[in-house]
Protein backbone atom coordinates (compact mmCIF):
# COMPACT_ATOMS: atom_id res chain seq x y z
CA UNK A 1 0.00 0.00 0.00
CA UNK A 2 1.90 2.92 -1.31
CA UNK A 3 1.87 5.71 0.85
CA UNK A 4 3.50 9.63 1.46
CA UNK A 5 5.57 9.25 4.61
CA UNK A 6 7.12 12.55 6.49
CA UNK A 7 9.64 12.91 8.96
CA UNK A 8 9.57 14.17 11.61
CA UNK A 9 5.93 14.22 12.53
CA UNK A 10 6.55 16.26 15.63
CA UNK A 11 8.78 18.86 15.81
CA UNK A 12 9.42 21.77 18.76
CA UNK A 13 11.81 23.91 18.63
CA UNK A 14 12.96 27.61 19.88
CA UNK A 15 12.37 30.67 17.51
CA UNK A 16 15.23 31.51 15.61
CA UNK A 17 16.26 28.08 14.66
CA UNK A 18 16.09 26.06 11.46
CA UNK A 19 13.71 23.30 10.82
CA UNK A 20 13.54 20.75 8.08
CA UNK A 21 10.62 18.62 7.20
CA UNK A 22 11.38 15.78 4.35
CA UNK A 23 8.88 13.76 2.20
CA UNK A 24 8.96 10.92 0.06
CA UNK A 25 6.36 10.66 -2.24
CA UNK A 26 4.38 7.71 -3.53
CA UNK A 27 7.12 6.60 -6.57
CA UNK A 28 5.60 7.24 -9.66
CA UNK A 29 3.77 10.99 -8.90
CA UNK A 30 5.81 13.64 -10.60
CA UNK A 31 3.88 16.29 -8.53
CA UNK A 32 4.60 17.18 -4.63
CA UNK A 33 3.01 20.24 -3.14
CA UNK A 34 3.52 21.37 0.57
CA UNK A 35 0.38 22.47 1.93
CA UNK A 36 0.31 24.59 5.78
CA UNK A 37 -3.17 23.87 8.28
CA UNK A 38 -4.09 25.92 11.13
CA UNK A 39 -7.50 26.90 12.57
CA UNK A 40 -7.24 29.92 11.85
CA UNK A 41 -6.22 29.93 7.90
CA UNK A 42 -7.15 26.68 6.95
CA UNK A 43 -5.45 24.85 4.27
CA UNK A 44 -2.50 26.87 2.64
CA UNK A 45 -0.76 26.02 -0.39
CA UNK A 46 2.94 27.08 0.00
CA UNK A 47 4.49 25.07 -3.04
CA UNK A 48 4.29 22.94 -5.49
CA UNK A 49 6.69 20.70 -8.18
CA UNK A 50 6.58 18.65 -10.86
CA UNK A 51 9.14 16.90 -12.60
CA UNK A 52 10.92 18.03 -9.42
CA UNK A 53 10.85 21.87 -10.83
CA UNK A 54 9.35 24.17 -8.87
CA UNK A 55 6.00 25.70 -10.52
CA UNK A 56 4.96 27.85 -7.78
CA UNK A 57 6.27 28.95 -4.39
CA UNK A 58 4.49 31.89 -4.54
CA UNK A 59 2.33 30.75 -1.06
CA UNK A 60 5.62 30.90 0.90
CA UNK A 61 7.29 33.68 2.83
CA UNK A 62 10.60 33.79 0.59
CA UNK A 63 12.52 35.25 3.30
CA UNK A 64 12.50 32.72 5.65
CA UNK A 65 11.03 29.20 3.41
CA UNK A 66 12.36 27.19 1.12
CA UNK A 67 11.13 24.05 -0.47
CA UNK A 68 13.25 21.66 -3.36
CA UNK A 69 13.41 18.67 -4.56
CA UNK A 70 17.36 16.99 -4.60
CA UNK A 71 15.84 13.68 -6.19
CA UNK A 72 12.18 12.05 -7.20
CA UNK A 73 11.83 10.32 -3.70
CA UNK A 74 12.56 13.62 -1.89
CA UNK A 75 11.13 16.83 -1.24
CA UNK A 76 12.57 19.08 2.02
CA UNK A 77 10.92 22.36 3.11
CA UNK A 78 13.24 24.46 5.49
CA UNK A 79 12.37 27.13 7.63
CA UNK A 80 15.00 29.69 8.72
CA UNK A 81 14.80 31.11 11.08
CA UNK A 82 11.85 29.93 12.36
CA UNK A 83 8.80 32.16 14.51
CA UNK A 84 6.41 31.41 16.33
CA UNK A 85 3.66 32.03 13.87
CA UNK A 86 5.40 29.22 12.13
CA UNK A 87 3.34 26.72 14.41
CA UNK A 88 1.08 24.60 12.35
CA UNK A 89 0.52 21.28 10.77
CA UNK A 90 2.66 21.38 7.07
CA UNK A 91 1.84 18.47 4.88
CA UNK A 92 3.40 17.33 1.56
CA UNK A 93 1.04 15.36 -1.07
CA UNK A 94 1.77 14.07 -4.40
CA UNK A 95 0.10 12.98 -7.38
CA UNK A 96 0.21 11.92 -10.45
CA UNK A 97 0.14 14.72 -13.30
CA UNK A 98 -3.66 15.67 -15.13
CA UNK A 99 -6.51 17.45 -14.10
CA UNK A 100 -8.45 14.44 -12.53
CA UNK A 101 -5.90 13.09 -10.47
CA UNK A 102 -6.28 13.08 -6.54
CA UNK A 103 -3.23 13.84 -4.48
CA UNK A 104 -2.26 11.78 -1.69
CA UNK A 105 -1.31 13.67 1.34
CA UNK A 106 1.25 12.36 4.00
CA UNK A 107 0.61 12.42 7.88
CA UNK A 108 1.95 15.63 8.07
CA UNK A 109 4.64 17.52 10.58
CA UNK A 110 3.35 19.23 13.61
CA UNK A 111 5.59 21.70 13.91
CA UNK A 112 5.68 24.29 17.38
CA UNK A 113 7.85 27.39 17.41
CA UNK A 114 8.37 28.56 21.00
CA UNK B 1 -10.47 32.20 -10.96
CA UNK B 2 -11.63 29.00 -9.81
CA UNK B 3 -12.81 28.68 -6.07
CA UNK B 4 -15.02 26.08 -4.14
CA UNK B 5 -17.31 27.29 -1.04
CA UNK B 6 -18.25 25.12 1.81
CA UNK B 7 -21.16 27.45 3.63
CA UNK B 8 -21.81 25.40 6.73
CA UNK B 9 -19.06 25.23 9.04
CA UNK B 10 -20.10 22.25 11.14
CA UNK B 11 -23.01 19.59 10.29
CA UNK B 12 -24.61 17.73 13.20
CA UNK B 13 -26.19 14.70 12.41
CA UNK B 14 -27.59 11.26 14.33
CA UNK B 15 -26.19 8.54 13.59
CA UNK B 16 -28.49 6.00 11.42
CA UNK B 17 -29.79 9.70 9.91
CA UNK B 18 -28.96 10.72 6.00
CA UNK B 19 -26.16 13.36 6.09
CA UNK B 20 -25.33 16.31 3.69
CA UNK B 21 -22.33 18.11 3.78
CA UNK B 22 -22.24 21.58 0.51
CA UNK B 23 -20.35 22.65 -1.85
CA UNK B 24 -20.72 25.54 -4.43
CA UNK B 25 -18.28 26.33 -7.14
CA UNK B 26 -16.92 28.65 -9.42
CA UNK B 27 -14.98 27.74 -12.50
CA UNK B 28 -14.23 29.42 -15.44
CA UNK B 29 -14.23 25.61 -17.58
CA UNK B 30 -14.89 21.99 -17.05
CA UNK B 31 -15.19 21.17 -13.49
CA UNK B 32 -12.84 18.50 -11.98
CA UNK B 33 -14.36 18.50 -8.44
CA UNK B 34 -13.03 16.27 -5.55
CA UNK B 35 -14.21 15.82 -1.68
CA UNK B 36 -11.44 14.97 0.86
CA UNK B 37 -11.97 13.02 4.67
CA UNK B 38 -9.47 14.59 7.15
CA UNK B 39 -9.81 12.52 10.65
CA UNK B 40 -8.02 13.79 13.33
CA UNK B 41 -4.48 13.92 13.70
CA UNK B 42 -4.07 12.53 10.08
CA UNK B 43 -3.83 14.00 6.48
CA UNK B 44 -6.47 14.50 4.21
CA UNK B 45 -7.89 11.36 2.51
CA UNK B 46 -9.30 11.22 -1.09
CA UNK B 47 -13.37 10.13 -1.35
CA UNK B 48 -14.58 11.06 -4.30
CA UNK B 49 -14.64 12.94 -7.66
CA UNK B 50 -16.24 14.10 -10.36
CA UNK B 51 -14.60 14.35 -13.78
CA UNK B 52 -17.49 13.89 -16.27
CA UNK B 53 -20.09 11.43 -17.07
CA UNK B 54 -22.85 10.63 -14.34
CA UNK B 55 -24.31 13.52 -12.07
CA UNK B 56 -24.06 11.05 -9.21
CA UNK B 57 -20.70 9.73 -7.90
CA UNK B 58 -19.94 7.09 -5.38
CA UNK B 59 -16.76 7.03 -3.31
CA UNK B 60 -15.34 5.46 -0.45
CA UNK B 61 -17.27 4.45 2.92
CA UNK B 62 -20.40 4.68 1.35
CA UNK B 63 -20.40 8.67 0.20
CA UNK B 64 -21.66 9.70 -2.86
CA UNK B 65 -21.79 13.47 -4.56
CA UNK B 66 -24.24 14.97 -6.50
CA UNK B 67 -23.13 17.15 -9.20
CA UNK B 68 -25.53 19.87 -10.53
CA UNK B 69 -24.31 22.30 -13.29
CA UNK B 70 -26.75 24.81 -12.99
CA UNK B 71 -26.83 25.32 -9.38
CA UNK B 72 -22.82 24.99 -9.47
CA UNK B 73 -22.55 22.72 -6.84
CA UNK B 74 -21.27 19.22 -5.56
CA UNK B 75 -23.51 18.03 -2.48
CA UNK B 76 -21.80 15.35 -0.91
CA UNK B 77 -24.02 12.59 0.93
CA UNK B 78 -24.35 9.77 2.49
CA UNK B 79 -27.91 7.80 3.20
CA UNK B 80 -27.13 6.62 6.56
CA UNK B 81 -24.46 8.26 8.81
CA UNK B 82 -21.92 6.58 11.20
CA UNK B 83 -20.41 7.77 14.07
CA UNK B 84 -16.92 7.05 12.59
CA UNK B 85 -17.67 9.46 9.87
CA UNK B 86 -17.17 12.85 12.19
CA UNK B 87 -14.37 14.03 10.58
CA UNK B 88 -13.20 17.51 8.69
CA UNK B 89 -14.54 17.23 4.57
CA UNK B 90 -13.01 19.15 2.42
CA UNK B 91 -14.29 20.23 -1.44
CA UNK B 92 -12.26 21.11 -3.85
CA UNK B 93 -11.73 22.12 -7.44
CA UNK B 94 -8.95 21.99 -9.82
CA UNK B 95 -7.47 24.82 -10.89
CA UNK B 96 -7.41 24.46 -14.81
CA UNK B 97 -5.13 27.24 -15.37
CA UNK B 98 -2.13 25.11 -13.75
CA UNK B 99 -1.60 21.89 -11.26
CA UNK B 100 -3.38 23.70 -8.07
CA UNK B 101 -5.86 22.20 -6.33
CA UNK B 102 -8.06 24.98 -4.39
CA UNK B 103 -9.35 23.77 -1.24
CA UNK B 104 -12.68 24.92 0.60
CA UNK B 105 -12.47 26.22 4.20
CA UNK B 106 -13.88 22.59 5.27
CA UNK B 107 -16.93 21.47 7.43
CA UNK B 108 -16.83 19.64 10.61
CA UNK B 109 -19.18 16.18 10.63
CA UNK B 110 -20.32 15.48 13.94
CA UNK B 111 -22.50 12.28 14.07
CA UNK B 112 -23.94 11.68 17.24
CA UNK B 113 -24.90 8.17 18.88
Amino acid sequence: DARVTQTPRHKVTEMGQEVTMRCQPILGHNTVFWYRQTMMQGLELLAYFRNRAPLDDSGMPKDRFSAEMPDATLATLKIQPSEPRDSAVYFCASGKEGYYNEQFFGPGTRLTVL
Amino acid sequence: AQSVAQPEDQVNVAEGNPLTVKCTYSVSGNPYLFWYVQYPNRGLQFLLKYITGDNLVKGSYGFEAEFNKSQTSFHLKKPSALVSDSALYFCAVRDTGGFKTIFGAGTRLFVKA
